[in-house]
């Protein structure tokens, strides 16, 4: 099993401004998974990122927008960049490809 | 196009009751079907899981049933239980290995 620790868990943020969510497990993973659960839709991956190389992102998510670091095999950030109301999401981090997942940061762009 | 759907939003039972909560798929490639809950404020928690090549799972007080030519698969509670009350996501996995997630339930458990 694996035990994440995602913060911060909410986080109320001017538009324009940048969010950073980090993500520590409690032990090496080789692939970690970022999710966003918009409201009222389902959980859409954004990336899968891989320590030592560069993330790889999903159909409809860039780089410029969703940066992400990985560091080490314990540990990954995602930034939600120039954000506006329409990133007002939940945003999630899983591993072992959605055996675990984070307890989720609930954003709000206001 | 969302090939993982979870046509009710919501569901309420009795407590001892059984609860049956429904998902269907339009993606013909997937092979390997799960069942997660999620709590408000926490992450997801796998909950069961079902292989293509089998029609039912059981775990405890749920089972998981697949029926690969509807497309269809189904989570039972039985018995239902207060602390069943949550949002059930019903996922898919291909042989991209990706999840596709439905939009989930809320099960509401009344005592």
């Amino acid at each position: 099993s694996a035990v994440i620790s995602q913060k911060p868990s909410r986080d109320i943020c001017q538009r324009g401004t940048s969010l950073t969510i980090q993500c520590q497990v409690d032990s090496q993973v080789t692939m970690m998974f970022w999710y966003r659960q918009q409201p009222g839709q389902s959980l859409t991956l954004i990336a899968t990122a891989n320590q030592g190389s560069e993330a790889t992102y999903e159909s409809g998510f860039v780089i410029d927008k969703f940066p992400i670091s990985r560091p080490n095999l314990t540990f990954s950030t995602l930034t939600v960049s120039n954000m506006s109301p329409e990133d007002s999401s939940i945003y999630l981090c899983s591993v072992d490809n959605g055996a675990f997942f984070g307890q989720g940061t609930r954003l709000t762009v206001v | 196009d969302q090939q993982v759907k979870q046509n009710s939003p919501s569901l309420s039972v009795q407590e001892g009751r059984i609860s049956i909560l429904n998902c269907d798929y339009t993606n013909s490639m997937f092979d390997y079907f799960l069942w997660y809950k999620k709590y408000p404020a926490e992450g997801p928690t796998f909950l069961i899981s079902i292989s293509s090549i089998k029609d039912k799972n059981e775990d405890g007080r749920f089972t998981v049933f697949l029926n690969k030519s509807a497309k269809h698969l189904s989570l039972h509670i039985v018995p239902s239980q207060p602390g069943d009350s949550a949002v059930y996501f019903c996922a898919a996995i291909g042989s991209n290995y990706k999840l596709t997630f439905g939009k989930g339930t809320l099960l509401t458990v009344n005592p």
